[in-house]
């Protein structure tokens, strides 16, 4: 069975200073991978997506870079954060090509609070 | 392009009684379409999903949704609500010639009353 796991599960940072999520996946290969931040625990915005090893595209010009070092792992930067950073950061993957089932998998999220 | 209303913010309902969350959408093409719960401080959950075929799709934890074409609509229904369904609910769409991003809707907090 498939696994995604996202860390830490919480965090607290003062403004200027970096960021660092990880996200991986186990028990699938070449997933999809999305990262998405849900400010005030309603919608959520699209931020980085993924369909390959270095292949990223982002969808909102921010303060925040996406990195695919590995097939299964994708990772969440910034250089400085801004107080605009705070809010609940979530990567999803999904099974891509013939095999997909269609729907998205989420990770449980890391809440960031940026002070 | 394609889009997705839930135009309820919040539901109320009593447990027992029947529970509808309300799901419209537009796609340039035909659509993908899904449903999401997520409790409080967690990850969203995937509940059911609209592919092709019977427009009525059974899911998760008794949850039941219904595909109409020609009202655009994915409204996602149970019949006796628990208040362990509390929770906030999402409907998301994805047009089936269209890129692997789907567009979520701003959610639907249900909450179910003793």
């Amino acid at each position: 069975s498939q696994t995604i796991h996202q860390w830490p599960a919480t965090l607290v940072q003062p403004v200027g200073s970096p960021l660092s999520l990880e996200c991986t996946v186990e028990g699938t290969s070449n997933p999809n991978l999305y990262w998405y931040r849900q400010a005030a625990g309603r919608g959520l915005q699209l931020l980085f997506y993924s369909v390959g090893i270095g292949q990223i595209s982002s969808e909102v010009p921010q303060n925040l870079s996406a990195s695919r070092p590995q097939d299964r792992q994708f990772i969440l930067s910034s250089k400085k954060l801004l107080l605009s950073d705070s809010g609940f950061y979530l990567c999803a993957w999904r099974r891509p090509g013939a095999t997909s089932s269609y729907e998205q998998y989420f990770g449980p999220g890391t809440r960031l609070t940026v002070t | 392009a394609q889009s997705v209303a839930q135009p309820e913010d919040q539901v109320n309902v009593a447990e027992g009684n029947p529970l509808t969350v309300k799901c419209t959408y537009s796609v340039s093409g035909n659509p993908y379409l899904f449903w999401y719960v997520q409790y409080p401080n967690r990850g969203l959950q995937f509940l059911l999903k609209y592919i092709t075929g019977d427009n009525l799709v059974k899911g998760s934890y008794g949850f039941e949704a219904e595909f109409n074409k020609s009202q655009t609509s994915f409204h996602l229904k149970k019949p006796s609500a628990l208040v362990s369904d509390s929770a906030l609910y999402f409907c998301a769409v994805r047009d089936r010639g269209g890129s692997y991003i789907p567009t979520f809707g701003r959610g639907t907090s249900l909450i179910v009353h003793p």
